[in-house]
């Protein structure tokens, strides 16, 4: 029954390695969301996608690569990972349904926590 | 760009106390949504309260309300009757109409204490 879900959420791995963070979201949502908390709480975001299409790209290392084969599914691989990309990283989701707050409010996911050691 | 600021890092009351939370944003547009997310420790993102920047009444959600004045840009949550499952970090978030982003403040940590 989970709106917006994600796995793995717990991740530790080793710097060099590539991993991959899955998230699907069963709300019929167009617009999905990769954000980032790191270790001071910060929330910032990094992609976002509208009908499986590249919206924002808020100048993240191009070792971060999402890919989305379905507008219910957003993917986040991360090659060559460093000590720095650990952090929480949230899925979400939102559907735009012309004005007010609650037609654009956006969706969480519990969190992925990533640990590089 | 749009910035949001949390003044209080962090908030201690006493169960059933009301607590007020502060955030400020700063912007040129004349029409945009503000949001309280909750993060509790289990770490999830919930929404608690959301305000469209062209509506005058302030919104309400059983405990929850907000004071949103728009000249002096400012949204803040007060929380009557606090509750031990109150406890959790609180952040103020800005969203542009059709941006699709959220722009977080820095967050509030409350603990409500027995």
């Amino acid at each position: 029954d989970t709106a917006v879900s994600q796995t793995p959420k717990y991740l530790v791995t080793q710097m060099g390695n590539d991993k991959s963070i899955k998230c699907e979201q069963n709300l019929g949502h167009d617009t999905m969301y990769w954000y980032k908390q790191d270790s001071k709480k910060f929330l910032k975001i990094m992609f976002s996608y509208n009908n499986k299409e590249l919206i924002i790209n808020e100048t993240v290392p191009n070792r971060f690569s999402p890919k989305s084969p379905d507008k219910a599914h957003l993917n986040l691989h991360i090659n060559s990972l460093e000590l720095g990309d650990s952090a929480v990283y949230f899925c979400a989701s939102s559907q735009v349904l012309g004005q007010g707050a609650s037609g654009n409010t956006i969706y969480f996911g519990e969190g992925s926590w990533l640990t590089v050691v | 760009a749009q910035t949001v600021t949390q003044s209080q890092p962090e908030m201690s009351v006493q169960e059933a106390e009301t607590v007020t939370l502060s955030c400020t944003y700063d912007t040129s547009e004349s029409n945009y949504y503000l949001f309280w997310y909750k993060q509790p420790p289990s770490r999830q993102m919930i929404l608690v309260i959301r305000q469209e920047a062209y509506k005058q009444q302030n919104a309400t959600e059983n405990r929850f309300s907000v004071n949103f004045q728009k000249a002096a840009k400012s949204f803040s949550l007060k929380i009557s009757d606090s509750q031990l499952g109150d406890t959790a970090m609180y952040f103020c978030a800005f969203m542009k109409p059709r941006a699709q982003k959220l722009v977080f403040g820095q967050g509030t940590r409350l603990t409500i204490n027995p």
